[in-house]
C-alpha cells in the first residue's frame, strides 16, 4: 500500500526566503505525481504535475522535482511572498487503467512572514 | 464555466440521519472524485466514476453509496451518520486518461453529533 508523507507539518520563514517542501513515498512505481495548494475553508487548487517519466516541472516561481527511485519529490518556492500562505499537499497517481487514484500526504503548512 | 461546484456548504445531522452530498461539473469531464479530510490530515478517496454508470470504490467506502446517472452530477449518499464520519467532503473531476489534473470543488463541512 502506498504512503505519502510531508515533512515538516509546519513552516514559517521570512518573505523573500525560498521554500523547499518535502513529500516522499513509499512505492516506486507511480504513474504521476502532483502538488496541490489548500487555502484555509478552501478546496484544493493544483499546482504542478509530475509524470513518472519526468524528472521536473515548473511554474513561475514554482519548481518541483521527482526521484522515482529514492521515492522522494521536492517543491520549490521562490522569493516565498505572504500569499504564499497555504498548506500544500503532495499526492501519488499510482495506476492509469483504475482512474489514477490519488493517495494524499497529510500537507506542510506554511506560514510567510512580511 | 463554474467548474465543480457542492452542496450544502455546511451541513449539522443527528447520529442515524441521512443524507446526500451533492456534486455537479460543467467541464464535460469523464472522472469523478469524492474524498474525505479530517482535521490536520491529507485526504482519503471514498468513492470514484470513470464515466455515468460506473463507479468503483476507493480507500474508505464505508458507510457511503454514490451513483453516476449523468456525467455531470456524482452525488454521495450518507446513510445512517455516524461521528466518525464528520469530516469536510471535497469532490474532484477531470477530464480523461492523459489530462491527469484534478479539479476541486470547495467542500461540504459535516458535523455528526
Amino acid at each position: 500500500k502506498q504512503e505519502v508523507t510531508q515533512i515538516p507539518a509546519a513552516l514559517s520563514v521570512p518573505e523573500g526566503e525560498n521554500l523547499v517542501l518535502n513529500c516522499s513515498f513509499t512505492d516506486s512505481a507511480i504513474y504521476n505525481l502532483q502538488w496541490f495548494r489548500q487555502d484555509p475553508g478552501k478546496g484544493l487548487t493544483s499546482l504542478l504535475l509530475i509524470q513518472s517519466s519526468q524528472r521536473e516541472q515548473t511554474s513561475g516561481r514554482l519548481n518541483a522535482s521527482l526521484d522515482k527511485s529514492s521515492g522522494r519529490s521536492t517543491l520549490y518556492i521562490a522569493a516565498s511572498q505572504p500569499g504564499d500562505s497555504a498548506t500544500y499537499l503532495c499526492a501519488v497517481g499510482m495506476n492509469r487503467a483504475a482512474g489514477n487514484k490519488l493517495t494524499f500526504g497529510g500537507g506542510t503548512r506554511v506560514l510567510v512572514k512580511p | 464555466n463554474a467548474g465543480v461546484t457542492q452542496t450544502p456548504k455546511f451541513r449539522i445531522l443527528k447520529i442515524g440521519q441521512s443524507m446526500t452530498l451533492q456534486c455537479t461539473q460543467d467541464m464535460n469531464h469523464n472522472y469523478m472524485y469524492w474524498y474525505r479530510q479530517d482535521p490536520g490530515m491529507g485526504l482519503k478517496l471514498i468513492y470514484y466514476s470513470v464515466g455515468a454508470g460506473i463507479t468503483d470504490k476507493g480507500e474508505v467506502p464505508n458507510g457511503y453509496n454514490v451513483s453516476r446517472s449523468t456525467t455531470e452530477d456524482f452525488p454521495l449518499r450518507l446513510e445512517l451518520a455516524a461521528p466518525s464520519q464528520t469530516s469536510v467532503y471535497f469532490c474532484a473531476s477531470r477530464w480523461t486518461t492523459g489530462q491527469e489534473t484534478q479539479y476541486f470543488g470547495p467542500g461540504t463541512r459535516l458535523l455528526v453529533l
